[in-house]
């Protein structure tokens, strides 16, 4: 059972350029979240999903974008990286969100230059 | 506007000692909590929760207490160990109107447990 992984481990962009974060879960679960995580901040909530073809913004989703044609799978667009979007990003699963709390990921360590 | 607060970024404690981890919240809409700890380079692991018609909840050494007329909980470990060293985060939900897969995370309090 691996869980909720992750891919890449790190990734180094320039100003501009674009690319997906992966996530893949094989637990079952409805709920998909993604939040990133910088410095003295806590964790902050970008996008969720609440089953396939459902998605919606949370907190921070400015610069990104996500689908989920799949249960197992919710991965993050950023559509032309911003230093501002240099982060670590951490893809969460659940099946309800209350008795067993999330599953995340190990994370994405990301650097825009 | 910070909702969940956790206002000691530290705290040391001896081995086999108590460590008490708080946290205070300004949104009364909220109505669950959880607590996560976090190693280095590794994403949050889920340690407990507690619903709003609770005030306290005890999984093995840990337990979380809940103050809603303060608007306060507190995560008790019971004894320290070592292993417990991490960054810890509190995190709070609305279970109504379908919110409750958006959790609000405080900043995190590291722990550290000396031998």
């Amino acid at each position: 059972n691996a869980g909720v992984t992750q891919t890449p481990k790190f990734q180094v962009l320039k100003t501009g350029q674009s690319m997906t974060l992966q996530c893949a879960q094989d637990m079952n679960h409805e709920y998909m979240s993604w939040y990133r995580q910088d410095p003295g901040m806590g964790l902050r909530l970008i996008h969720y999903s609440v089953g396939a073809g459902i998605t919606d913004q949370g907190e921070v989703p400015n610069g990104y974008n996500v689908s989920r044609s799949t249960t197992e799978d919710f991965p993050l667009r950023l559509l032309s990286a911003a230093p501002s979007q240099t982060s670590v990003y951490f893809c969460a699963s659940s099946a309800d969100g209350f008795n067993y709390g999330y599953t995340f990921g190990s994370g994405t360590r990301l650097t825009v230059v | 506007d910070q909702q969940v607060k956790q206002n000691s970024p530290s705290l040391s404690v001896q081995e086999g000692r108590i460590s008490i981890l708080n946290c205070d919240y300004t949104n009364s809409m909220f109505d669950y909590f959880l607590w996560y700890k976090k190693y280095p380079a590794e994403g949050p692991t889920f340690l407990i929760s507690i619903s709003s018609i609770k005030d306290k909840n005890e999984d093995g050494r840990f337990t979380v207490f809940l103050n809603k007329s303060a608007k306060h909980l507190s995560l008790h470990i019971v004894p320290s160990q070592p292993g417990d060293s991490a960054v810890y985060f509190c995190a709070a939900s609305v279970s109504s109107g379908g919110s409750n897969y958006k959790l609000t995370f405080g900043k995190g309090t590291l722990l550290t447990v000396n031998p």
